[in-house]
């Protein structure tokens, strides 16, 4: 039973498009974030949200919409795509304050 | 959140122990320590944290110095499954501090 999951794994779309990602676990945390990994490998962290309620929101593009319908779910919708929007794009969850993170497996998105 | 700083690489045999080292020396009371790793093409995996003293689980040893400006971790016997990027990470505990990875240091087991 996978513990953080992520829809669709790859994602190959053209410039414009518009795109969404999922994510859902089940571990019962309280707090979900969406971070990116870009082609250098550095992990910086987008969004986070706490019982639904946003409570970071990193320098992001307006373009890109996190949506947290409960607390078990933080969906990522994506405007415009744009070639620098490639990369791969990490679901995590943590029971906050200070438990560790448990992550997805990743979104492969390209662009093209 | 105190910044950290690692070794970008280091080699390590194969069933032998792996230290890893870290520097955070302007840690503050409140911050702890937490080490990460990602494995290729995976998401990142937790593997320990710590306030001052050592720490032990199923994964490894956490070691922090006295005056807690930087930390070991110590994987006891390497395997291949272990080579990694290992991320050395300094944050508040209790607040809802972002997690913030620096570059890592990758670690490659060799038989």
């Amino acid at each position: 039973d996978t513990a953080v999951s992520q829809t669709p794994k790859y994602l190959v779309t053209q410039m414009g498009n518009d795109k969404s990602i999922k994510c859902e676990q089940n571990l019962g945390h309280d707090t979900m974030y969406w971070y990116k990994q870009d082609s250098k490998k550095f992990l910086k962290i987008m969004f986070s949200y706490n019982n639904k309620e946003l409570i970071i929101n990193e320098t992001v593009p307006n373009r890109f919409s996190p949506k947290s319908p409960d607390k078990a779910h933080l969906n990522l919708h994506i405007n415009s795509l744009e070639l620098g929007d490639s990369a791969v794009y990490f679901c995590a969850s943590s029971q906050e304050p200070g438990g560790g993170y448990t992550f997805g497996s990743g979104t492969r998105l390209t662009v093209v | 959140d105190a910044k950290t700083t690692q070794p970008p690489s280091m080699d390590c045999a194969e069933g032998r122990a792996a230290n890893l080292p870290c520097n955070h020396s302007t840690i503050s009371g409140n911050e702890y320590v937490y080490w990460y790793r990602q494995i290729h093409s995976q998401g990142p995996q937790y593997i320990i944290h710590g306030l001052k003293n050592n720490e032990t689980n199923e994964m490894a040893s956490l070691i922090i110095t006295e005056d807690r400006k930087s930390s070991t971790l110590i994987l006891p016997h390497a395997t291949l499954r272990d080579t990694a990027v290992y991320y050395c990470i300094v944050r508040v505990a209790d607040s809802w501090g972002k997690l913030q990875f620096g570059a890592g240091t990758q670690v490659v087991v060799t038989p």
